[in-house]
């Protein structure tokens, strides 16, 4: 069966450090996300990616970047981790072709991070 | 895209029919209304979507009033598995743009 996995699913690594989060899909499918998710903030998004070597920034990607370069991975990475970067991050992705339901998203299990 | 405001939680006892209304005053013609489910430690999940009237799905159904302005996300017969956040989203179709906008959403807790 498709899905959509990440890891690690918990980390703590210090401030300063350059981390990088893992997230593969095997759904074939060309849209990738990355949100994280704050207490009293809800969802949200980091960066997203329409396709190979397409990425774009969303609402708080100060700090991340992430890479695509085939379709099923898109690694999400801190630079520079600092304490305000402690989340929950969670990858999803979506099918764009015509008549599929690309407002679906499906989501991974997300990622804990701690920054101390 | 036009914000969405819904309560912040409910509650419920098992067995009741759970009705959660979410207003998009600034929706426009063409904007559809998602609902997601997120369970505690899991991703969301896709529910239900509906442009106008009532769509129902083997899950939930969704009721539009004509104005649009307002949907209102409806699980019938709860249990202690649906307690979760429930989120209302407004998305735009044919932008050529595939992002979700998630509010904090709804924390439904039900009770035994």
């Amino acid at each position: 069966d498709a899905e959509i996995t990440q890891s690690p699913r918990h980390k703590i690594t210090e401030t300063g450090r350059q981390v990088t989060l893992a997230c593969h899909q095997t759904w074939n499918h060309n849209n990738m996300f990355w949100y994280r998710q704050d207490l009293g903030h809800g969802l949200r998004l980091i960066h997203y990616s329409y396709g190979v070597q397409d990425t774009n920034k969303g609402e708080v990607s100060d700090g991340y970047s992430v890479s695509r370069s085939n379709t099923e991975d898109l690694p999400l990475t801190l630079e520079s981790a600092a304490s305000s970067q402690t989340s929950v991050y969670f990858c999803a992705s979506s099918d764009r072709r015509t008549g599929t339901r690309s407002y679906e998203q499906y989501f991974g299990p997300g990622t804990r991070l701690t920054v101390t | 895209l036009a914000k969405t405001t819904q309560p912040i939680s409910m509650d419920s006892y098992e067995g009741q029919e759970v009705n959660i209304t979410c207003s998009h005053n600034n929706i426009a013609t063409n904007d559809y209304i998602t609902w997601y489910q997120q369970f505690p430690s899991q991703g969301p999940r896709f529910i239900i979507q509906g442009y106008k009237t009532k769509v129902t799905n083997e899950v939930a159904s969704l009721f539009i009033p004509a104005d649009r302005k307002s949907s209102t996300l409806s699980l019938p017969r709860v249990s202690l598995s649906d307690t979760a956040v429930y989120y209302c989203l407004v998305r735009r179709s044919g932008a050529g743009s595939y992002q979700l906008t998630f509010g904090k959403g709804t924390k439904l807790s039900v009770i035994p």
